[in-house]
């Protein structure tokens, strides 16, 4: 089955300590994404991957980092969490960069940093 | 830059009556407009999207969007609403010139049986 699969799904930890959510997809995408989910919000990208080794920062990559050494994974790395990071994550890929082909989301990570 | 707009928090509807969740948008050239659905505790599936041609597009689960370039609006419509199309609607734009995908804030919508 195609699809994003993100994990953890949920995760509570407390300010400072690293942690790592992974992303891995299996339709060989060019493009993947990670959004954060905040009500009254809506989906704001942090970081985003055009293609191996190549990512850019998206509205909200403050306190984020990624890395994109193979084409089917995309981790989002919170090196020192704040409160503040408290949110619902989504990872995405999709096809190509141009065009427009449809993004495939994760199922979420809901994270609290305590 | 690009944005987009749901002007509405809530929408509330009885089962059977017509659907209507509002979608605005700004780009600075031409647009790539896409509905996606979230239900509880799930990630967000894809409804329907504008690329070109027919203003009026068709998509998953009886759902359609008309743009409207004039009102650079992109409204996504269901002519009988169902309980199980209670969920959390986002409204996405692109610019045919760019990578990044806009989303808006999102509207609620609960049908009542």
């Amino acid at each position: 089955e195609a699809q994003v699969t993100q994990n953890p799904r949920y995760l509570i930890t407390v300010t400072g300590k690293k942690l790592t959510v992974t992303c891995s997809q299996n339709m060989n995408h060019e493009y993947m994404s990670w959004y954060r989910q905040d009500p009254g919000l809506g989906l704001r990208q942090i970081y985003y991957s055009m293609n191996v080794e190549v990512t850019d920062k998206g509205d909200v990559p403050e306190g984020y980092k990624v890395s994109r050494k193979e084409k089917r994974n995309f981790p989002l790395i919170l090196e020192s969490p704040s409160p503040n990071q408290t949110s619902l994550y989504f990872c995405a890929s999709r096809a190509g960069v141009a065009g427009a082909n449809v993004l495939t989301f994760g199922a979420g990570s809901r994270l609290t940093v305590l | 830059a690009q944005s987009v707009a749901q002007p509405e928090d809530q929408v509330n509807v009885a089962e059977g009556n017509p659907l209507t969740v509002k979608c605005t948008y700004s780009v600075s050239g031409n647009p790539y407009l896409f509905w996606y659905v979230q239900y509880p505790n799930r990630g967000l599936q894809f409804l329907l999207k504008y690329i070109t041609g027919d203003n009026l597009v068709k998509g998953s689960y009886g759902f359609e969007a008309e743009f409207n370039k004039s009102q650079t609006s992109f409204h996504l419509k269901k002519p009988s609403a169902l309980v199980s199309d209670s969920a959390l609607y986002f409204c996405a734009v692109r610019d045919m010139g760019d990578y990044k995908l806009s989303f808006g804030a999102g509207t609620t919508v609960t049908v009542r049986a």
